[in-house]
């Protein structure tokens, strides 16, 4: 199984303020690897697909980046609705899916 | 508008079953890989179980496999998980999620059902 491990599992940010989360893979994942946001009770949104290309509809302060085994999402200028979980997934495995424990990022 | 609706979860004892339905809409329901992902209370996501488009691939994870059962009605667009001798580390958020056309990664899930293990 390949394991995920995101950092940090808390991430404190001002409005405005950049944020760089990090998720890392046990193994080479390739380029296989998406990211999603959840907000308490609504369905995880993909937001980054193959490491780095946004996903319909995601601004464009999203930008994944990465390959092999270490990935990085980054929020350019934090707006009040992007605080949020944050996860990651490899899906190289298809269709065992391992997805990274998540990062909250949450207002300081 | 791609929709992704479950249903079916509930309260249920050790050893007992549930089927849950994942009903879709706004895409052909027949072309894509779809997918069962789980969250227990305040932990992360698990992937349960995956289904190819056309139903004859099943895939589960070792936590669930020989328990439950992963099956599509492509005639309905609906999607299904027979959950069998369901164990109390079952509890979760289960949520059907959509493979994306012609690529693995998964691109819309449905809000999820809550399925409840106890006695």
């Amino acid at each position: 199984e390949v394991v995920m491990t995101q950092s940090p599992a808390t991430l404190s940010v001002s409005p405005g303020e950049r944020a760089t989360l990090s998720c890392r893979a046990s193994q080479s994942v390739s380029s296989s690897l998406a990211w999603f946001q959840q907000k308490p009770g609504q369905a995880p949104r993909l937001l980054i697909y193959g490491a780095s290309t946004r996903a319909t509809g995601i601004p464009a302060r999203f930008s994944g980046s990465g390959s092999g085994t270490d990935f990085t999402l980054t929020i350019s200028s934090l707006q009040s609705e992007d605080f949020a979980v944050y996860y990651c997934q490899q899906y190289n495995n298809w269709p065992q899916f391992t997805f990274g424990g998540g990062t909250k990022v949450e207002i300081k | 508008e791609v929709q992704l609706v479950e249903s079916g979860g509930g309260l249920v004892q050790p050893g007992g079953s549930l089927r849950l339905s994942c009903v879709v809409s706004g895409f052909t329901f027949s072309s894509c890989a779809m997918s069962w992902v789980r969250q227990a209370p305040g932990k992360g996501l698990e992937w349960v179980s995956s289904i190819s488009g056309s139903g004859g691939s099943p895939y589960y994870a070792d936590s669930v496999k020989g328990r439950f059962t992963i099956s599509r009605d492509n005639s309905k667009n609906t999607l299904y998980l027979q959950m069998n001798n369901l164990r109390v580390d079952d509890t979760a958020v289960y949520s059907c999620a959509k493979g994306a056309f012609a690529d693995f990664y998964l691109d819309y899930w449905g809000q999820g059902t809550l399925v409840t293990v106890s006695s």
